[in-house]
């Protein structure tokens, strides 16, 4: 079964808009972490943001914003205010701590696309 | 501070040789994690690592593949016999500590380009 599920292949926005990009995940696991990364044109994977399963709070930094709803188990990024360089392919992920390992399971991504 | 270092950034072998991937974590990370990514997926774990031991290496496939993170120097993922299925983008991540009340966030390096020709 698929723990991450990115169902936004593509996505396109204005230069200045808003975009949320979708992120659903599965797990049975009180504790664990959700992932957002930037991966470029160029091909280096850029984190972004971190929201903790037991956070009171979502996160934010900066432009980016986690829509974090633990009982629909979702973890929707929000990008205020998009760029031309936010252009790029955005990858879920989520670790959970399973017999001590720190792996990270990813989404296949989304391709966003900023238009001016 | 330098980020996580890769090396090389592109690697082409004909098949049959083998490939040697370098990666030197962030300074003070003592945590090292090999991702390989196939083209239009997701980025899928092999390894982890800790100084001198093999934390989990439930994604590496059992056969021509192998990781060491020695005390000291580089983190290396090695390929023997490699063939055309193992070109792909190889990542590597490093982190400073475990635990999710650490946060323990994965950085990783700009990835090595493997092309087996």
């Amino acid at each position: 079964a698929q723990k991450i599920t990115q169902t936004q292949p593509g996505m396109f926005v204005q230069e200045k808009e808003a975009v949320t990009l979708d992120c659903t995940y599965d797990t049975s696991d009180p504790s664990y972490g959700l992932f957002w990364y930037k991966q470029p044109s160029s091909g280096e994977m850029i984190f972004l943001i971190y929201q903790g399963s037991y956070d009171q709070q979502n996160a934010t930094e900066g432009r980016y914003s986690l829509n974090f709803q633990k009982a629909r188990k979702s973890a929707n990024l929000v990008i205020s205010a998009s760029q031309l360089g936010d252009s790029a392919m955005y990858f879920c992920a989520m670790r959970e701590p399973q017999g001590g390992s720190e792996k990270l399971v990813f989404g296949k991504g989304t391709k966003l696309t900023v238009n001016p | 501070n330098a980020g996580v270092m890769q090396n090389p950034r592109h690697l082409v072998r004909r098949r049959g040789q083998e490939a040697r991937l370098r990666c030197s974590p962030m300074k003070g990370h003592s945590h090292v994690y090999w991702y390989r990514q196939l083209p239009e997926e997701g980025l899928k774990f092999m390894v982890y690592l800790q100084k001198e031991n093999i934390i989990d290496e439930s994604g590496m496939p059992k056969e021509r593949f192998s990781a060491e993170f020695p005390k000291e120097g580089p983190s290396i993922l090695r390929i023997q016999q490699v063939v055309r299925g193992d070109s792909a983008a190889y990542f590597c991540a490093s982190s400073p500590s475990m635990g999710l009340q650490a946060k323990n966030i994965q950085y990783f390096g700009a990835g090595t380009r493997l092309s087996v020709l």
